[in-house]
């Protein structure tokens, strides 16, 4: 079957770092998707990867390893506002987006 | 990046009654959309592909007959849920793009409550 796992719940302080792990095991790849949802809200965008490396935007980071089928959201100088779920997805080689449960990451001051 | 706006943003309806979503690309032509189903605190569940001019397709395990999917023109998809039961009550999510190495735009979701 095809799965992608998340720790379920993390818990950071406000303007420490924090790093949220997904590994998967799907049919094929073709790149990967973070994304973070506010409770009663749709997912926005914060990034993709489809090769190995480290991609950086701003506070927030996301690092693919392909050979090992991981990959990882670095979130920097938490704020408040960074409480949410943080869903990790992947593409498959079908072309299916396949995702994650989700990972709550609940901020304190 | 593009915009998808979906309609209403919750809803509550009587057990037995019809309930039709809506989700409108804004400024680009979406050929195929994507209806999502999300319970709490778990992940996003695809129910169905809409394809503009022709038949959703539908994952396993959802009734077609159900959640009737109509795909009329490029820039709108609706999703009707038939007969709503309570076990319907669900956060309902349409997006455009994603299924291939782009972004998904994601529709603000539905909070659907059926009582």
């Amino acid at each position: 079957g095809q799965n992608i796992d998340q720790p379920t719940e993390m818990t950071a302080t406000e303007g420490a770092i924090v790093q949220i792990n997904c590994t998967y095991q799907t049919s094929g790849f073709n790149g990967l998707f973070w994304y973070q949802q506010h409770a009663g809200e749709a997912p926005t965008f914060l990034s993709y990867n489809v090769l190995d490396g480290l991609e950086e935007k701003g506070r927030f980071s996301s690092f693919l390893s392909r050979s090992k089928g991981y990959s990882y959201l670095l979130l920097k100088e938490l704020q408040m506002k960074d409480s949410a779920s943080y869903l990790c997805a992947v593409i498959n080689s079908n072309y299916q987006l396949i995702w994650g449960a989700g990972t709550k990451l609940i901020i304190k001051p | 990046g593009a915009v998808v706006s979906q309609h209403p943003s919750w809803v509550i309806c009587k057990s037995g009654t019809s309930v039709k979503i809506e989700c409108r690309s804004l400024d680009f032509q979406a050929t195929t959309m994507f209806w999502y189903r999300q319970f709490p605190k778990q992940s996003l569940m695809l129910m169905a592909t809409s394809n503009e001019g022709s038949k959703a397709t539908y994952e396993q395990g959802v009734e077609k007959d159900k959640f009737l999917i109509n795909h009329a023109s490029l820039t709108l998809s609706t999703l009707t849920v038939t007969s709503a039961h309570p076990e319907d009550s669900s956060f309902y999510i349409c997006s455009a793009g994603g299924q291939t190495d782009t972004e998904a735009f994601f529709g603000q979701g539905t909070r659907l409550t059926v009582v």
